[in-house]
């Protein structure tokens, strides 16, 4: 099974800044990666697919990178409404298996 | 539009058996697979198992093997997961969600929450 590591766990940052999320896999999953984010109270809702393609109305700010082992998430420009839990999930190999998530915070 | 509509919330008893539902709509439910996550209090996702209703071809996470059964009525475009016997460390909210054809999970059902106490 292939383990997905994310860093930070938490992430404090101020609206309008820069917020960089980090996830690892234990073995390469191609391109095949997937970003979700999810709010207190809600589903998860799919912001990225293919490391780097940003799904259906997902709004310019949010962009992902990486391929292989290493993967970030970057949002450009916080807004009020980014604060929320964000998780990293690879389809590359079964089980597909999900990060722990990165909480980012109000600073 | 494509959705997935899960059944209510469930308070159920130690021991008790209990099956939840996922009715898919907008899409043709036999040409997609359809995946189960559990999310504990307070945790992230754990991807438990997934099931193609076109065949019923389901694969289980190592985790959740023996621990739960994934079936799917294609008649009415419903997925289903279900215990024979809950544990209080059952108490959780389980989604379902359906793989995209160009990758990741979308959309999401609202999710079940199910709690298990005496």
């Amino acid at each position: 099974e292939i383990v997905m590591t994310q860093s930070p766990a938490t992430l404090s940052v101020s609206p309008g800044e820069r917020a960089t999320l980090s996830c690892r896999a234990s073995q390469s999953v191609s391109s095949n990666l997937a970003w979700y984010q999810q709010k207190p109270g809600q589903a998860p809702r799919l912001l990225i697919y293919g490391a780097s393609t940003r799904a259906t109305g997902i709004p310019a700010r949010f962009s992902g990178s990486g391929s292989g082992t290493e993967f970030t998430l970057t949002i450009s420009s916080l807004q009020s409404e980014d604060f929320a839990v964000y998780y990293c999930q690879q389809y590359n190999n079964w089980p597909f298996t999900f990060g722990g998530g990165t909480k980012v915070e109000i600073k | 539009e494509v959705q997935l509509v899960q059944s209510g919330a469930e308070v159920k008893k130690p021991g008790e058996s209990l099956k939840i539902s996922c009715k898919g709509s907008g899409y043709s439910f036999t040409s997609y697979w359809i995946g189960w996550v559990r999310q504990m209090p307070g945790k992230g996702l754990e991807w438990m198992g997934i099931i193609y209703p076109g065949d019923s071809d389901t694969r289980y996470s190592p985790s959740f093997q023996g621990q739960v059964t994934i079936s799917a009525d294609k008649s009415i475009s419903t997925a289903y997961l279900q215990w024979s016997s809950l544990k209080a460390s059952d108490t959780a909210m389980y989604y379902c969600a359906r793989p995209a054809a160009r990758g990741g999970l979308d959309p999401w059902g609202q999710g079940t929450l199910v709690t298990v106490s005496s």
